[in-house]
């Protein structure tokens, strides 16, 4: 089945600093990549949608040049947080969708601590 | 535009008993609807999905979900409820040429010895 491998799972990084977080498709081409980020006991908020080549469409109230997303390959999207701060601890979760059919598989998810 | 509700932020069952978890969506168009569940800290692994076709779906570890148009839901059952089954579950939706998944507020499943 199709899966896709985010890493790293947990990243504890000093305030100021910038984290990327990577998903790789392993076994499909994923045209399009959603980035979510979900509160402890919360649903997912979308923040934005990127399809291989073009840039990131963001959802309102994401900003654009704190949550760096790149999709430059089928196989690979980046999402970096740049000049991270404690509010933007959260856990991160990528899902990627093919060019078949209506199916989402997610990676496994980053908790992002930021002190 | 498209939501999804979940009735029971909470909801606990004994080992053995069914499981009834409740998703009601509004879609302005025919949806595709999901179930997802999440371990803790983990990412979300479909159960099952309604893309327009059998109005009963069966899904993996014995749940399965039944679309009610005239409902407008698509509740999640499982006639014996299992230790593992102790997560929290995800009610998604998507309008046909839309993408994006829009969540429900999730239901944590807590199973009782």
């Amino acid at each position: 089945g199709a899966v896709v491998s985010q890493h790293p799972s947990w990243v504890i990084c000093k305030s100021g600093t910038s984290v990327k977080i990577e998903c790789r498709s392993l076994d499909f081409q994923a045209t399009t990549m959603f980035w979510y980020r979900q509160f402890p006991k919360q649903s997912l908020m979308l923040m934005a949608t990127s399809n291989e080549g073009s840039k990131a469409t963001y959802e309102q109230g994401v900003e654009k040049d704190k949550f760096l997303i790149n999709h430059a390959s089928l196989t690979l999207s980046t999402l970096t947080v740049t000049s991270a701060h404690p509010e933007d601890s959260s856990f991160y979760i990528c899902s990627a969708r093919g060019q078949s059919g209506y199916g989402y598989t997610f990676g496994s998810g980053t908790r992002l601590t930021v002190v | 535009a498209q939501s999804v509700t979940q009735l029971g932020s909470h909801v606990s069952v004994s080992e053995g008993a069914l499981v009834l978890l409740r998703c009601n969506y509004s879609s302005s168009v025919p949806p595709y609807l999901f179930w997802y569940v999440q371990y803790p800290n983990q990412g979300l692994q479909l159960l099952l999905k309604y893309t327009s076709a059998a109005t009963l779906v069966k899904g993996i570890n014995g749940f399965e979900a039944e679309f009610k148009k005239s409902e407008t839901s698509f509740h999640l059952t499982k006639p014996s409820a299992h230790m593992s089954d102790a997560a929290e579950y995800f009610c998604a939706v998507t309008e046909g040429g839309n993408e994006k998944l829009t969540f429900g507020t999730g239901t944590r499943l807590t199973i009782i010895p």
